[in-house]
């Protein structure tokens, strides 16, 4: 498999503090996106930064990504009560249809 | 617009029994998904259709068919339900191109026993 993995596998931090989650992968990648899923909900679709991009914004939201180091990294800035959820990150890759996951950051914001 | 529904919340099943999980969107999308979650694994693709009268097999196909009659639905069987299939299950659509920005349905907890 391909899956992706993230780290910290878990994060614990005041309000207002920033929240920084990386996300690695094995291949060659088209594009990489960012979900949020709330506890028992669906999945949210935060960002999506395409192999030639090496940052994105939006809102509080930054997205970095070195394909030569094969990982991305997710800075949510003033983190709110509201932003407790776990976030996951998936890869297209270049070649094959298919779509995988990481397999998540749970994060927990303490207000 | 409701946006993407799944039928039915949940569920609990005997080995070996059948079922059939249902997903619409009223959003015209042409792309549709269907993943499984389990603990600690995040999800997994099982199979997508990229239009209506299309279907292809994802990352864990084995023990799963699925049909796309109408552009706006998406099915989801199992033909002999077992223990391993215990997950909750995500149907979601995108618009555009295959694996784009994807909009899910809140879940399917099925248990098998």
């Amino acid at each position: 498999s391909q899956q992706g993995e993230e780290d910290p596998q878990a994060l614990s931090i005041q309000e207002g503090e920033n929240a920084t989650m990386n996300c690695s992968y094995k291949t060659s990648i088209n594009n990489l996106q960012w979900y949020r899923q709330n506890s028992g909900r669906g999945l949210v679709h935060l960002i999506l930064i395409r192999s030639n991009e090496r940052e994105k914004h939006s809102g509080r939201l930054r997205v970095t990504l070195d394909t030569s180091k094969k990982s991305s990294s997710l800075l949510i800035t003033a983190s709110r009560a509201a932003d407790t959820a776990s976030y996951f990150c998936a890869t297209v890759r270049n070649t094959g249809n298919q779509f995988y996951f990481g397999t998540g950051t749970s994060l927990t914001v303490i207000p | 617009n409701a946006g993407v529904t799944q039928t039915p919340k949940f569920r609990v099943l005997k080995t070996g029994q059948s079922m059939t999980l249902l997903c619409a969107q009223d959003m015209n999308h042409e792309y549709m998904y269907w993943y499984r979650q389990d603990p600690g694994m995040g999800l997994r693709l099982i199979h997508y259709s990229v239009g209506e009268g299309t279907t292809a097999k994802g990352e864990v196909p084995d023990g799963y068919n699925v049909s796309r009659l109408k552009k706006q639905n998406f099915l989801l069987g199992l033909e002999s339900a077992a223990p391993s299939q215990t997950s909750v299950y995500f149907c979601a659509s995108s618009y555009g191109r295959l694996f784009g920005e994807q909009f899910f349905g809140p879940g399917t907890r099925l248990t098998v026993l």
